[in-house]
């Protein structure tokens, strides 16, 4: 079993629709990563929380520590916000990464 | 700030030959990881340093790659030989030292493709 899951692992919506990701994770953390990678690409780091909620333009990002949940949320989605979005955790010295979920945003 | 530089962006070789890929994480970073991916999958660390010490390389196929950071700053991944399903992306990232909670940064990567 993954130390971090993601769901769902595709998804595709319309301009416009509110998107969320979510992250489920089974190991003690000190910090939750939202990374996005595009196709060829690098990857980008978005957001990194360890507790709460952070907003970045369109992009809010939450965390439940009890809970050992995280979403990712994109409000009013546009074609340029397909990519994969990966939910990585550092637990100690170690990072842990989900398997991605692969968002196209159809106009 | 420039980020971190890894090179080449692509490269193809066929089976049984050697490729080595370079990383130059961001300036006063201590930790450098590299990490394997194959599409489809997160990445995969295949190796971490902490300035030119291993931390941990538990998942390095020894038998056929191999990583150095010699003075601590930037670092070569070697294959040699390549077999198909090494075909990845390898990515290195920097932070900024061990036990920091700080922000993971990552390169471009090599795309590798074995024929």
């Amino acid at each position: 079993k993954n130390e971090v899951e993601q769901s769902p692992q595709n998804l595709t919506a319309q301009e416009g629709e509110f998107i969320t990701i979510n992250c489920s994770y089974s190991v003690g953390i000190s910090a939750l990563h939202w990374l996005q990678q595009h196709p060829g690409g690098g990857i980008v780091s978005l957001f990194m929380l360890s507790s709460g909620k952070k907003k970045h333009g369109r992009l809010i990002a939450t965390i439940n520590i009890q809970e050992k949940h995280s979403s990712l949320h994109i409000t009013a989605s546009h074609p340029r916000d397909s990519a994969v979005y990966i939910c990585a955790v550092r637990s100690g010295n170690q990072f842990y990464f989900g398997t991605g979920t692969s968002l196209t945003v159809i106009p | 700030e420039a980020g971190v530089a890894q090179s080449p962006r692509y490269k193809i070789i066929e089976k049984r030959q050697s490729v080595a890929f370079w990383c130059n994480p961001i300036s006063g970073h201590a930790t450098l990881y590299w990490y394997q991916q194959i599409l489809g999958q997160g990445p995969k660390l295949l190796i971490q340093f902490q300035n030119n010490g291993v931390v941990d390389d538990s998942q390095l196929p020894k038998d056929r790659f191999s990583a150095e950071r010699l003075k601590g700053v930037d670092s070569t991944l070697k294959i040699q030989p390549a077999k198909l399903e090494d075909s990845a992306v390898y990515l290195c990232a920097s932070s900024l030292a061990l036990g920091h909670t700080g922000e993971l940064f990552f390169g471009e990567g090599s795309r590798l493709t074995v024929l």
